[in-house]
């Protein structure tokens, strides 16, 4: 079955404790992205990646690090979390991504079910 | 800076009815536009996807429109059920990111 994973699911963790929610996707997909989701905010892109080694910030990095040094994984680190960063975590992965008209080419994001993180 | 936006916060319509969705855009020109469905505590499902040369595209009961001068795009559900309840968001893409509007909640009222 074609499918996004994220572990853990839920995390209750204090301020400053390192962790890594991993991601990992079974559709040889290019693309991956991580997303936090807050009340009255909506999805933010926290990072995203178009390959392995290749990634890049999204709108919201502050906090996080991630790697991509296999095609089908793309970990989010929180090296010193704050309770700032208590949300919603979603992985996603697209197999094209979109660089606009030039390409052609876009894919719809496929996303895991979710990583509910409190910092306290 | 580029913004999206979707229109209200909750949606109500009668069971039967067409439901109409609403995200406009600012400040930018996307390639293509995308249209999610989300439940409480659940990954976003994708819809539909439609591109900037492209003025509509169906799906079932889905239609999506995409007016590059408006900037916006229209999403319509028509012959709506109480199961279409859910939040929809709408995605453009800017550059190599996907940004999300914050989602329009429906709810279909039996």
């Amino acid at each position: 079955e074609a499918q996004v994973t994220q572990n853990p699911r839920y995390l209750i963790t204090v301020t400053g404790k390192k962790l890594t929610v991993t991601c990992s996707q079974n559709m040889n997909h290019e693309y991956m992205s991580w997303y936090r989701q807050d009340p009255g905010l909506g999805l933010r892109q926290i990072y995203y990646s178009m390959n392995v080694e290749v990634t890049d910030k999204g709108d919201v990095p502050e906090g996080y690090k991630v790697s991509r040094k296999e095609k089908r994984n793309f970990p989010l680190i929180l090296e010193s979390p704050s309770p700032n960063q208590t949300s919603l975590y979603f992985c996603a992965s697209s197999l094209f991504y979109g660089l606009g008209v030039s390409t052609g080419e876009a894919g719809e994001l496929f996303f895991g079910e979710g990583s509910r993180l409190t910092v306290l | 800076s580029q913004k999206i936006e979707q229109n209200s916060e909750a949606l109500n319509i009668q069971e039967g009815k067409t439901a109409t969705l609403t995200c406009n855009y600012t400040n930018y020109s996307p390639a293509y536009l995308q249209w999610y469905r989300q439940d409480p505590g659940r990954g976003p499902v994708f819809l539909l996807l439609i591109r900037e040369n492209e003025k509509e595209k169906r799906k079932e009961r889905l239609k999506v429109t995409f007016d590059t001068t408006l900037k916006q795009s229209l999403f319509h559900i028509t012959a709506s059920q109480p199961a279409d309840s859910a939040t929809y968001l709408c995605a453009l893409n800017r550059d190599d990111k996907i940004i999300f509007g914050k989602g329009t909640r429906l709810h279909i009222l039996p």
